[in-house]
């Protein structure tokens, strides 16, 4: 069974405009959630986890994702778009012993 | 410094041969891993070591032998290559086996077999 889905393969925005990547989980107890970005030619960067405590969690550049135990929700977000935030993100999630992660989504920042 | 480094980054080699990739850390910790990001971009994990044991081996062909001579380092050989094989290879490390740690990625090894 898929640990997370990511339902849209490729997300496009303007910059300056808010952006929101969907993701969402499917896990019994409590998930592990990450959201990590990969830019072109390189490795995974980490942007921010949920583990336990406040629904809304900051991470690096700017970005921040909600937490919805209701929805199973774990989306990406970011008030103000900028270009060079285009990139391929992934959500993950820890569990039975490992990271399991979703197909990916394309974020693409025009002008 | 380069927290976690991959060598070589780009690997092309011929079905049937045999090609290693050597991976090291200089975070200080116990947990390593490899993972496949296949053309599709889909990212899956490979294997998984803690403090130089093996912890996950996730239905990888017997052509794949990791070995970690150290925490610090994870290498991955393997045999006998082929087309499906091509892909591009991640390391990453993580402070230890507790799945709330994030994971620290190389740069990868694009592995283009013909």
């Amino acid at each position: 069974a898929q640990s997370v889905a990511q339902p849209e393969d490729q997300v496009k925005v303007a910059e300056g405009n808010p952006l929101t990547v969907k993701c969402t989980y499917s896990v019994s107890g409590n998930p592990y959630l990450f959201w990590y970005v990969q830019y072109p030619n390189r490795g995974l960067q980490f942007l921010l986890k949920y583990i336990t405590g406040d629904n809304l969690v900051k991470g690096s550049y700017g970005f921040e994702a909600e937490f919805n135990k209701s929805q199973t929700s774990f989306h990406l977000k970011k008030p103000s778009a900028l270009v060079s935030d285009s990139a391929l993100y992934f959500c993950a999630n820890g569990t039975a012993s490992k990271l399991t992660f979703g197909t990916g989504t394309r974020l693409q920042v025009t002008l | 410094d380069t927290a976690v480094s991959q060598t070589p980054k780009y690997l092309v080699t011929q079905m049937g041969n045999d090609k290693s990739i050597k991976c090291e850390q200089n975070l200080g910790h116990d947990t390593m891993y490899w993972y496949k990001q296949d053309s599709k971009k889909f990212l899956k994990i490979m294997f998984s070591y803690n403090n130089k044991e093996l912890i996950i081996n996730e239905t990888v062909p017997n052509r794949f032998s990791p070995k970690s001579p150290d925490k610090a380092h994870l290498n991955l050989h393997i045999n006998s290559l082929e087309l499906g094989d091509s892909a591009v290879y991640f390391c990453a490390s993580s402070q230890g086996t507790w799945l709330g740690y994030e994971q620290y990625f190389g740069p990868g090894t694009r592995l283009t077999v013909t």
